[in-house]
Formats: C-alpha cells, structure tokens, sequence
C-alpha cells in the first residue's frame, strides 16, 4: 500500500463550487504539505503543517484553506473555484530533521488532477 | 529570494549515452538540496538529498554532485525506462524558506531506443 494517498485522483468541478481534497499518510511523520503543480511554473506550496494544532500559509495560499484533522490526514478545501486553479495538486510528508541531520526529506503523494470548468 | 534554474530544459539521449542534468541555485543558506524524478501525471519521486558542497550519492545509474552554487545529476549509460522528468529543489537554513522546497522547473529527459 502506498503510503502517502490522496482522494479523489480526478475531479472536474464546475465554476463557483466547493471541492475537498484528502490526504492521508500511513509514513508517521508530523509535518504535512499540499502544492500544486502548473506546466512551466514548477511546484508551489499552498500550505503546510507541522502538527495538527499548527498550520501555516504558503506562497499561493488565496482562494484555498485546509483542515488537519489528524495526525495522518490534511485536507485542503477550494471554498469557491475558479478556472484558474484547474492544476495537479500533491501532498507532500516529512519527519522532523535526526539529530545533526540537516534537511527533511519531503515524500510526495500520488496527486489529484481537478479541472475547473 | 531563494531561485533554483535547471538546464536543460528537454535533453534527449540515445540509449547508452551518458549527459548531466544542470541545477543551480541562489538560497541565503543551505539546508539541503534534492532530486526527484517525475513520470507523467505521478507524485515526485524521492531521489537524493544533498547536504554541502563536495557531497556525492549514487543510485543506480544516477550520480548527483553539490558546489556551492549548483547540482548535477549525472546519467550513465541510460536506459529508456530513465525517461522521466528530474526535479531539483532547495530547502534554506533559516528565513521564510526554511521551511519549504523551492523547486526548479524541472529536466525532461527522453531516452531513445
């Protein structure tokens, strides 16, 4: 079983709806992600959290919010969409940084393909 | 602001042709510097994490280098299931970075038969 998923894998939603994405991780690890990925632009973080009582902004945070449920699960919600937020999101893991170790790995899940119409 | 540059942006190679993928990067320190490969309409893959300049890991046929201004991932002899597209991203050692990846565009590589 694969140890980062998300749901749904597909979506295509209309203008002005509300969409949920789920995140669930079997990995353990505290801190959670969700970027979304657009052709040319690269990867971009939307939000992150560090444990379920915290959660942060990222570089493109308009239009989204999230919920961390759980230890394991991060959902991240388009309160109204627009076409422009058509794009592959991704959810993302890490643990804390070992002892003297330097950066977190981050572990990436299967991603949602949404188009907004 | 923390930039990651790849080059280039497409590279194809014969089966059996050795190249280097090309990540430089501008980051007030750094924490860490890493590769991921990418197949169409899948998750990034994890592939090395690399911490100071000098550093060498391997896997496989991949082999990726780190200066202190730039990273290479080096491709021997190729096989076309490595067609894919290689991601570089940054993590700096404090500021708003520090707790993000800053990624790259990406290299796609096509490796022909």
């Amino acid at each position: 079983d694969a140890d980062v998923t998300q749901t749904p894998r597909n979506r295509i939603t209309k203008t002005g709806k509300r969409i949920m994405l789920e995140c669930s991780q079997t990995k353990g690890h505290d801190r959670m992600y969700w970027y979304r990925q657009d052709p040319g632009l690269g990867l971009r973080l939307i939000y992150y959290s560090f444990d379920v009582k915290d959660i942060n902004k990222g570089e493109i945070s308009d239009g989204y919010s999230v919920s961390r449920q759980a230890q394991a699960k991060f959902s991240l919600s388009l309160e109204s969409a627009i076409p422009n937020q058509t794009a592959l999101y991704f959810c993302a893991t890490s643990d804390l940084p070992g002892q003297g170790m330097g950066a977190d790995t981050q572990y990436f899940g299967p991603g949602t393909r949404l188009t907004v119409l | 602001e923390d930039q990651v540059t790849q080059s280039p942006e497409a590279l194809r190679l014969q089966e059996g042709e050795s190249s280097s993928l090309n990540c430089s990067y501008t980051v007030s320190g750094l924490r860490g510097l890493f590769w991921y490969r990418q197949d169409p309409g899948k998750g990034p893959e994890f592939l090395f994490t690399l911490y100071s300049a000098g550093e060498e890991k391997e896997k496989e046929r991949l082999k990726a280098t780190l200066t202190k201004k730039e990273s290479f991932l080096h491709i021997t002899a190729p096989k076309p299931e490595d067609s894919a597209t290689y991601l570089c991203a940054v993590q700096a050692n404090s500021g708003a970075g520090s707790y993000q990846l800053t990624f790259g565009k990406g290299t796609k590589l096509s490796v022909i038969p």
